[in-house]
C-alpha cells in the first residue's frame, strides 16, 4: 500500500502559468480533500470530494479547480498561478471523517 | 464548528509524559474531539479521537472532561520523534458540508533529550 501519493514534490511557476498537482490513493477511500498550508496559518480546505464525480468547495477555492473521475485520483488544477498561491499543498483521503490519511505534500512557489 | 484553544508551544523531557491541553468550551453534544500531529515538513498524521469517554490507543490517550469543554492528549513516554505540532480539532460527523475539519495553529511540542 502506497497510501496517498502526491506529485510533484516541488514546483516553481511563473505568474500566469497553469499546472496540475496530482494526488492518488490506493485505499479505496470515498473521500478526498485538498488543503493548503501557509506559514503561521493552519491547514485550509480548498476543495473536497465525497465520491467519484462529486466535488465541493472548501474555505479557499478561488483560483483552483478539481475533478474526480475515478475513486483513486483527485487532481488539483491551478488555472493562472499567482504569487498568493505560493504554499504547501496537501492531499488527504479518508473513509471516515476522523482518520484522514495525508500525502507528503507539494511545495509550490509562484514567482 | 466549535473553536479550540491550544498553547502555542510546550516542552517535555524525553521519557516523560507529555500532556497537551485543548480548550473547546463551545463544543456541542454531537461534536467529536480529534487530535492530529504534523512532524516537520510532513503531512499531518491522525492520532486519536473521542466523544465523551476517555480513549487510548497505541500512540496516545485522550482524556475528555465530564463537561466536555476541554481535553488533554497524553503521550505516555515521549521520544524525540514525538517533536511535532499537535492539532486539536472539534467537528461533527454529519454528511455533506460537515465532512470537513477546521484546523487551528496547534501546539508545537519540543521533546528534549
Amino acid at each position: 500500500n502506497a497510501g496517498v501519493t502526491q506529485t510533484p514534490k516541488f514546483q516553481v511557476l511563473k505568474t500566469g502559468q497553469s499546472m496540475t498537482l496530482q494526488c492518488a490513493q490506493d485505499m479505496n477511500h470515498e473521500y478526498m480533500s485538498w488543503y493548503r498550508q501557509d506559514p503561521g496559518m493552519g491547514l485550509r480546505l480548498i476543495h473536497y470530494s465525497v465520491g467519484a464525480g462529486i466535488t465541493d468547495q472548501g474555505e479557499v477555492p478561488n483560483g483552483y479547480n478539481v475533478s474526480r473521475s475515478t475513486t483513486e485520483d483527485f487532481p488539483l488544477r491551478l488555472l493562472s498561478a499567482a504569487p498568493s498561491q505560493t504554499s504547501v499543498y496537501f492531499c488527504a483521503s479518508y473513509s471516515s471523517l476522523y482518520e484522514q490519511y495525508f500525502g507528503p505534500g507539494t511545495r509550490l512557489t509562484v514567482t | 464548528d466549535a473553536k479550540t484553544t491550544q498553547p502555542t508551544s510546550m516542552d517535555c523531557a524525553e521519557g516523560r509524559a507529555a500532556n497537551l491541553p485543548c480548550n473547546h468550551s463551545t463544543i456541542s453534544g454531537n461534536e467529536y474531539v480529534y487530535w492530529y500531529r504534523q512532524i516537520h515538513s510532513q503531512g499531518p498524521q491522525y492520532i486519536i479521537h473521542g466523544l465523551k469517554n476517555n480513549e487510548t490507543n497505541e500512540m496516545a490517550s485522550l482524556i475528555i472532561t465530564e463537561d466536555r469543554k476541554s481535553s488533554t492528549l497524553i503521550l505516555p513516554h515521549a521520544t524525540l520523534r514525538d517533536t511535532a505540532v499537535y492539532y486539536c480539532i472539534v467537528r461533527g460527523l454529519g454528511a455533506g458540508n460537515n465532512r470537513k475539519l477546521i484546523w487551528g495553529l496547534g501546539t508545537s511540542l519540543a521533546v528534549n533529550p
